[in-house]
């Protein structure tokens, strides 16, 4: 079975601080990608991120960073410089080459002022 | 260029009724695919098309159904309303043929259904 596991349901950061998201994932698939959402209070969700397997070099933009273990099925998103605005609920989302996306049960992070 | 436009934003709809969601994809893209989001379940795959075609279903009942057009707008339909179909409904489209692979997902604000 292809699972998505975000252990964190939520979690807590200072403006200006750095944070980091942890994900893992189960798969017995070599071609996929992996991407992290971000869903704001507006409902939308939004691509922060994403990750292909076949890369060893870790995705960035601009604050947001990945670091990909793809031995340890591990995919953490890091932010950098806290800002409010991103304060939001962040999913996880693990997609192959033949079937649909999955996604982790998501992680609130609160930004504290 | 526009967004994926989901409408209704808002729907209360009692047992036993049916109801339709519309979607509208990105210009380009042809892969449009559905989600239910509830506060238990998280994000759940209904089902997605491409090229008006249904290229997989997730494990909903017969009661979730969808279709695509040939201009790659979609509806699902749910039939037979019962409480638990209360949720969030999110649709999304992808420039790629499948799943959001390789270029991930863009969101519409999704429809918020209510069943009462």
């Amino acid at each position: 079975a292809q699972t998505v596991t975000q252990s964190q349901p939520e979690m807590s950061v200072q403006e200006a601080e750095t944070v980091t998201l942890s994900c893992t994932y189960d798969t017995s698939e070599s071609d996929y990608y992996l991407f992290w959402y971000k869903q704001p209070p507006s409902r939308q969700m939004i691509l922060v991120i994403r990750q292909e397997a076949y890369k060893q070099q870790n995705a960035t933009e601009n604050r947001f960073s990945v670091n990909f273990q793809k031995a340890a099925k591990s995919f953490s998103l890091k932010i950098s410089d806290s800002q409010l605005g991103d304060a939001a609920m962040y999913f996880c989302a693990y997609s192959p080459n033949n079937n649909d996306m999955r996604f982790g049960a998501g992680t609130r992070l609160t930004v504290k002022p | 260029k526009a967004g994926v436009t989901q409408t209704p934003r808002y729907l209360i709809k009692t047992r036993g009724q049916q109801v339709t969601l519309s979607c509208s994809p990105i210009s380009g893209h042809r892969s449009v695919s559905w989600y239910q989001q509830t506060p238990g379940q998280g994000l759940q795959f209904l089902f997605e098309y491409f090229s008006e075609t249904q290229r997989n279903k997730g494990n909903f009942p017969g009661r979730f159904s969808g279709r695509q057009f040939s201009n790659s707008r979609s509806e699902m339909n749910v039939s037979t309303l019962e409480l638990g179909d209360s949720a969030l409904y999110l649709c999304a489209s992808s420039l790629g043929s499948t799943g959001g692979f390789p270029y991930g997902y863009t969101f519409g604000s999704g429809t918020r259904l209510t069943v009462v």
